[in-house]
C-alpha cells in the first residue's frame, strides 16, 4: 500500500547543530508539506512544494529550509537548531491542487537541548 | 490572513451521547474548503469530514456531521452515538480555494469519552 513515512520518529539534538528530518511518500503526489505542532497553536505550515524543484515558504519558515529533488522526498533541514524549534513535525502530501485532502505522516518529535 | 478558532480546548461526552465541537474562521474569500481532522494518541492525523463552501448542504459521514453556517463563518462538528474510540484531539482546518493548498488549523479540542 502507498504511504507516507517520516524518519526519525524521535530526535534529540543540541542547540546550534544542523538537523534534517526525512519525509518519503509513495503515492506519487505532486504536493508535499511540512508542519510543526505546538500546544495551543495546532499545526502551522513551515514549507511546501508543488512539484520537483518547487519550494515555498509557509507561515513559520524562519530557521528551516527544504529542497525537492524528486517527487517522493521533501527533507526538512534546521540549519542551526534552536530550543524554540522543539516541536512535533508532520509531513503531508496531496495529489493535486484540487479539493483533495492532505495525507499526513506519523510525525517526528524533535527536542533541542 | 485567514484564522481558525476553536474556542473549546477540552470537551467531554458520555459514551453513546452526542457532542458538538465548535469552530469559527475568518476569511474574505468566497471559495474555500473546511476540514475536521482527528488526532488520536498515536499522533496520526486522520480526515474526519470536509465541506466545500459553495455547497449549502451540510456534509455527513456516518456518525459525523457538520453544521456549516457560511454567513456566520462557523463550522461545527457533531459526533453522534459517541464511542470510546472517538477520544482524540480534533482540529478544524481551512483551505483557501481549489488551487491553493495552504491549510490553516485551529488549536484543537481534546475530546474525552466517558464509559
Amino acid at each position: 500500500d502507498a504511504e507516507i513515512t517520516q524518519s526519525p520518529r524521535h530526535k534529540i539534538t543540541e542547540t546550534g547543530r544542523q538537523v534534517t528530518l526525512a519525509c518519503h511518500q509513495t503515492w506519487n503526489h505532486n504536493n508535499m508539506f511540512w508542519y510543526r505542532q505546538d500546544l495551543g497553536h495546532g499545526l502551522r505550515l513551515i514549507h511546501y512544494s508543488y512539484g520537483v524543484h518547487d519550494t515555498n515558504k509557509g507561515e513559520v519558515s524562519d530557521g528551516y529550509s527544504v529542497s525537492r529533488s524528486n517527487t517522493e522526498d521533501l527533507p526538512l533541514t534546521l540549519e542551526s537548531a534552536a530550543s524554540s524549534q522543539t516541536s512535533v513535525y508532520f509531513c503531508a502530501s496531496s495529489p493535486d491542487r484540487g479539493l483533495n485532502e492532505q495525507y499526513f505522516g506519523p510525525g517526528t518529535r524533535l527536542t533541542v537541548t | 490572513a485567514q484564522t481558525v478558532t476553536q474556542s473549546q480546548p477540552e470537551m467531554s461526552v458520555q459514551e453513546a451521547e452526542t457532542v458538538t465541537l465548535s469552530c469559527t474562521y475568518d476569511t474574505s474569500e468566497s471559495d474555500y474548503y473546511l476540514f475536521w481532522y482527528k488526532q488520536p494518541p498515536s499522533r496520526q492525523m486522520i480526515l474526519v469530514i470536509r465541506q466545500e463552501a459553495y455547497k449549502q448542504q451540510n456534509a455527513t459521514e456516518n456518525r459525523f456531521s457538520v453544521n456549516f453556517q457560511k454567513a456566520a463563518k462557523s463550522f461545527s462538528l457533531k459526533i453522534s452515538d459517541s464511542q470510546l474510540g472517538d477520544a482524540a484531539m480534533y482540529f478544524c482546518a481551512y483551505r483557501r480555494g481549489i488551487n491553493n493548498n495552504d491549510m490553516r488549523f485551529g488549536a484543537g479540542t481534546r475530546l474525552t469519552v466517558k464509559p
